[in-house]
């Protein structure tokens, strides 16, 4: 079954160096979605990104990010300049048509680790 | 206040109970999902709903969208139904796509 894959699974930065984080969508799928969780929170929102372009970004989704996706096939979060509140569990999603009843599937999570 | 509410937050059971979670919402909504986070962090889309009730094997999940709330059932529950289950909604309206989720609730099964 065709599932949503993210690289690496850990990564560990120093404050202020770039990250970043990687994410293979579906193959078939259209719309594409960034989440976090800090340990211990909720799950949040970050951005959602259709046709090259963003179509939703949360506040949290400031200037320090930015997202891409180069090759038709990866989708990448870039933080420029990661701080120790950067520290969390980070989700790519993708669906196939980003509607009302769209099924959103989830790849494994990045923890992403800033000391 | 948060837009999604979950009760309980964490819920212990022995292996064969009948397991409730229930989940509230304050915002109009297009979708509600139900979620599994195991242990090691990884999510599962369990359920997409938008009115009625839905069965996969031994989970079924409802929803009253008048009472802005969804009960997500587990029968003959099993140690290994042990995660976070977690209640998203979708909004409704605009062009959002986004998901607000709830805190989650922790499910521990004993054998």
């Amino acid at each position: 079954e065709p599932e949503v894959t993210q690289t690496p699974s850990h990564q560990v930065t120093q404050m202020g160096q770039e990250v970043i984080l990687r994410c293979v969508p579906i193959s078939n799928h259209l719309y594409f979605y960034w989440y976090r969780q800090i340990l211990g929170q909720k799950v949040e929102f970050l951005v959602s990104f259709y046709n090259n372009e963003i179509s939703e970004k949360s506040e949290i989704f400031d200037d320090q990010f930015s997202v891409e996706r180069p090759d038709g096939s990866n989708f990448t979060l870039k933080i420029r300049s990661t701080k120790l509140e950067d520290s969390a569990m980070y989700f790519c999603a993708s669906g196939i048509s980003g509607g009302e009843t769209d099924t959103q599937y989830f790849g494994p999570g990045t923890r992403l680790t800033v000391l | 206040k948060n837009e999604v509410e979950q009760s309980p937050q964490n819920l212990t059971a022995q292996e064969g109970e009948f397991i409730t979670i229930n989940c509230s919402y304050s915002v109009g909504i297009s979708a509600l999902h139900w979620l599994q986070q195991h242990p090691g962090g990884g999510i599962v889309s369990l359920f997409m709903l938008s009115s009625g009730k839905k069965k996969h094997g031994r989970l079924i999940a409802t929803i009253n969208i008048q009472e802005k709330h969804s009960s997500l059932h587990i029968t003959a529950s099993h140690p290994r139904d042990s995660a976070v289950y977690i209640c998203a909604v979708k909004g409704w309206g605009g062009n959002t796509d986004k998901l607000i989720f709830g805190t989650g609730t922790r499910l521990q099964v004993f054998p």
